[in-house]
């Protein structure tokens, strides 16, 4: 059974660099498919982060390309997220989820809140 | 990328069917089969329910289902329990090779 977690500080300043692990265990992270961040202000809706696929490739959301960078050690079976210049909007709920042709299954998400 | 559009809500009253639509563009839903639905009950992380359109995961209930038609997939709760009562968001890949969302729907089961 496939199980993410993700992990992360929860508490970060304005104009900081958010870094986020996400654990994968019972898949290698090798295998045929992407590996997804997704986040969600509170009361808001879901917003895709960006993705990566196994080998290497990326994909980012438009909005926060300037802003974001996904990475991979397949070493330890972990991804990885990077968001810089982070500001109270960023505030959020972010989860990691496996990507085929939708996101499943997903880990329970870890609360980041932006402030000084 | 401009986002799905859903309802923001819906209601229905035990044992009654609703659907949920989710409207996109031919660069989204209209070009892929690669549309799916997931329920978040509050506090959770959400759940996939429905993919490719119209799969159900294995187990899952068969009260979900979902269908397609032009840009508008659409998801189906039949026999509506109080379970059901949650939000509901889908998702897209698309020809620019990211994902759109919807904005989400709120379920009150009446």
């Amino acid at each position: 059974q496939v199980q993410l977690q993700e992990s992360g500080p929860g508490l970060v300043k304005p104009s900081q660099t958010l870094s986020l692990t996400c654990t994968v265990s019972g898949d290698s992270i090798s295998d045929d498919y992407s590996w997804t961040w997704i986040r969600q202000p509170p009361g808001k809706g879901l917003e895709w982060i960006g993705d990566i696929s196994f080998n290497g490739n990326t994909n980012y959301n438009p909005s926060l390309k300037s802003r974001v960078t996904i990475s991979v050690d397949t070493s330890k079976n972990q991804f990885f997220l990077n968001l810089n210049s982070l500001t109270a909007a960023d505030t959020a709920v972010y989860y990691c989820a496996r990507t085929g042709n939708n996101w499943n299954p997903w880990g329970q998400g870890t609360l980041v809140t932006v402030s000084s | 990328q401009s986002a799905l559009t859903q309802p923001a809500s819906v209601s229905g009253s035990p044992g009654q069917s609703i659907t949920i639509s989710c409207t996109g563009s031919n660069s989204d839903v209209g070009h892929y089969n690669f549309v799916s639905w997931y329920q978040q009950h509050p506090g959770k992380a959400p759940k996939l329910i429905i993919y490719e359109v119209t799969k159900r995961p294995s187990g899952d209930s068969n009260r979900f289902s979902g269908s397609k038609s032009g840009n508008t997939a659409s998801l189906t709760i039949s026999g509506l329990q109080a379970e059901d009562e949650a939000d509901y968001y889908c998702i897209s890949f698309t020809t620019s090779y990211t994902w759109v969302l919807g904005g989400g729907t709120r379920l009150t089961v009446l």
